[in-house]
């Protein structure tokens, strides 16, 4: 069975902290994708990175960055400097390779950036 | 703007309607996922549609159906609405399976 577990419900940070948001999965697969969208406040699923579970590369981009751990079935997503834009709900998600591409989605994060 | 289309963005109805939530996909893309988001199960899987054919049911009432036109768009219908049934609706689309764009999302609250 496939799951995506996000274990931090909600984090508050005050705006220029740095913040990590945290993502295991489970799958037998031995290819995957693995993804992270932010969801703000006006509702939409804005995409922010895909992994192939091929490619253990971290990436950067701007203040956003990923470390994907395929020996502990993780990948977190790290924003540094915070802002209060940054605020939203933050999902993690994974995706089979093959059969219908669904997305297993995680319960996701509440980041609230206090200025 | 994604380039997937929804409407309508909103949607108020009573218990026990029908409503048909409308996606037109990106240009090119033949696959449309539908998903519901709301406040006790998440982010769902409903439905797949691929080039008018369904592919993949999630957890998808009875209910609920879907439907995908020659032309690409799909409609969801639910109908006997419950007041349980509120929620975001998603649709998205693609044409590989290298993670897909999903459109602004319907919002529908029965009363």
């Amino acid at each position: 069975a496939q799951k995506v577990t996000q274990a931090q419900t909600e984090i508050s940070v005050v705006e220029k902290e740095d913040v990590t948001l945290d993502c295991v999965y489970e799958t037998r697969d031995t290819t995957y994708y693995l993804f992270w969208y932010k969801q703000p406040p006006s509702g939409e699923l804005v995409f922010l990175i895909r992994r192939n579970s091929f490619d253990e590369q971290n990436e950067i981009s701007g203040r956003y960055s990923w470390n994907f751990q395929k020996s502990t079935s993780s990948f977190n997503f790290t924003i540094t400097a915070s802002q209060v834009v940054d605020s939203a709900v933050y999902f993690c998600a994974l995706m089979r390779t093959s059969g219908t591409y669904k997305y297993i989605f995680g319960t996701g994060t509440r980041l609230k950036v206090l200025a | 703007d994604s380039g997937v289309t929804q409407t309508p963005k909103h949607l108020i109805t009573a218990t026990g309607q029908r409503v048909t939530l409308r996606c037109s996909p990106r240009s090119g893309d033949l696959s449309v996922y539908w998903y519901q988001q709301s406040l006790d199960q998440g982010l769902q899987f409903l439905i797949q549609y691929y080039n008018g054919e369904e592919r993949a049911k999630g957890n998808i009432l009875e209910r609920f159906s879907a439907q995908q036109f020659p032309d690409l768009h799909s409609e969801l219908n639910l109908s006997s609405l419950e007041l349980g049934d509120s929620a975001l609706y998603f649709c998205a689309s693609t044409t590989s399976g290298a993670g897909y764009t999903f459109g602004s999302g319907t919002r529908l609250t029965v009363v």
